[in-house]
Formats: structure tokens, sequence, C-alpha cells
């Protein structure tokens, strides 16, 4: 029963293709993040959406593009993968003063 | 299976007095833990973590505490401010680098007046 599930797990892809990573949330939560760990293992916040509205856009690239269908779903697409793209891509999601959950997370790695 | 377990949903602390977040885990691997703090309709943001060669890691009023043994670790606010009012969590990695950050759920601190 989980209640926020990223795909893939795990993804190795090479320099230069395009790539997504989905997540969706099954807790009717309206608040869902991505997130980037960085080598020190701090969680870096890519962008946060409400309601399918982009509230917090941090400075990334702009090949890496968060869409949300629904209040169920923010996927991450990256386009022309660089080798320093390789990471760990958490989702999360919130409600009000809930706690969040979090994804599994996701480790890409670019060869 | 949850590897990171804070027991503890919610937690209310006067203010000026002392919080004490709690958090177990499960797997003797892990060797690096590590505490964020999230507002409301906010990312969370790392406040302070600890080596498994440490048992004590100090940043100002935010101590962390480990006990291997007992697998617990524990995060003290001394002494605690209304702006500390937020959500915790837990979180732990293994030795290798570029592995996950496994996250407990989270405790809700509520400093009151």
């Amino acid at each position: 029963d989980t209640a926020v599930s990223q795909t893939p797990k795990y993804l190795v892809t090479q320099m230069g293709n395009d790539k997504s990573i989905k997540c969706e949330q099954n807790l009717g939560h309206d608040t869902m993040y991505w997130y980037k760990q960085d080598s020190k293992k701090f969680l870096k916040i890519m962008f946060s959406y409400n309601n399918k509205e982009l509230i917090i856009n941090e400075t990334v690239p702009n090949r890496f593009s968060p869409k949300s269908p629904d209040k169920a779903h923010l996927n991450l697409h990256i386009n022309s993968l660089e080798l320093g793209d390789s990471a760990v891509y958490f989702c999360a999601s919130s409600q009000g003063y809930q706690g969040a959950f979090f994804g599994q997370g996701t480790r890409l790695t670019v060869v | 299976d949850q590897q990171v377990k804070q027991n503890s949903p919610s937690l209310s602390v006067q203010e000026g007095r002392i919080s004490i977040l709690n958090c177990d885990y499960t797997n003797s691997m892990f060797d690096y833990f590590l505490w964020y703090k999230k507002y409301p309709a906010e990312g969370p943001t790392f406040l302070i973590s600890i080596s498994s060669i440490k048992d004590k890691n100090e940043d100002g009023r935010f101590t962390v505490f480990l006990n291997k043994s007992a697998k617990h670790l524990s995060l003290h606010i001394v002494p605690s401010q209304p702006g500390d009012s937020a959500v915790y969590f837990c979180a732990a990695s293994f030795p290798n680098r570029d592995d996950k950050i496994i996250f407990g759920k989270g405790t809700r601190l509520h400093i009151l007046p």
C-alpha cells in the first residue's frame, strides 16, 4: 500500500537522451515536490506543485521540466541528459501541516 | 518494511522547554544519520547530521544523540522556540555515498506558547 510511488527506481541512460521519472501519490495531498539528493546527502528542492500549479521553481537547468497532469501525479522530464544529472531524485507529497511522505527515490545514472 | 521509524506522529512542547524527537532504525549497516525540518507547503531543509562513529553532534540549540547498540537516535532542541514548530524527519544512509537516503515518516512538533 505505497503512499508515494516513483518509477523507475533505477535508471541508467546515455548522455543526450531524454527521460522521465514518474511520481504518483494516493494520499489525496495537494502539494507535491521533486528533490535532488546531492553527494553530501542533502536534499535540494527542485520544484513544488500545489493543485497542479507550480509553486516553487528553484534554479535548475531548463532541461528539467515538471509536469502535473492531475493532483495525484507529478512527473519529472529531463531533456539532453548530462553526466552531472546523475543523482538520486525524490518525489514527495504533503498536505497542510501534515508530514510529508517521500517516495523511495530514483537513482539516475548517466553514462 | 520500514527501516527508519519515527513512532510519534506528533509532539507538543512548551516554549522554552526541551523538545526530544526520537528515531529508531533497523539496519545496522547505516553509517550516517540526518535530521530534516519541514514547514507546511515547503520542502524539508537539512538540520543536523551525525556519523556512526560519533555518539553526539551539537549545533547551537540542536543536538543529535546516537545510540548504536539500541539503534536509536534522538534530536534535542533546547530551548524550544515558536519557530521550531514544524515536521521533523529522521533519515539514514549506507556507507556507499551514492546510496539513497531512507526517510522516516516524520514527527510534527508543536511549540506551545
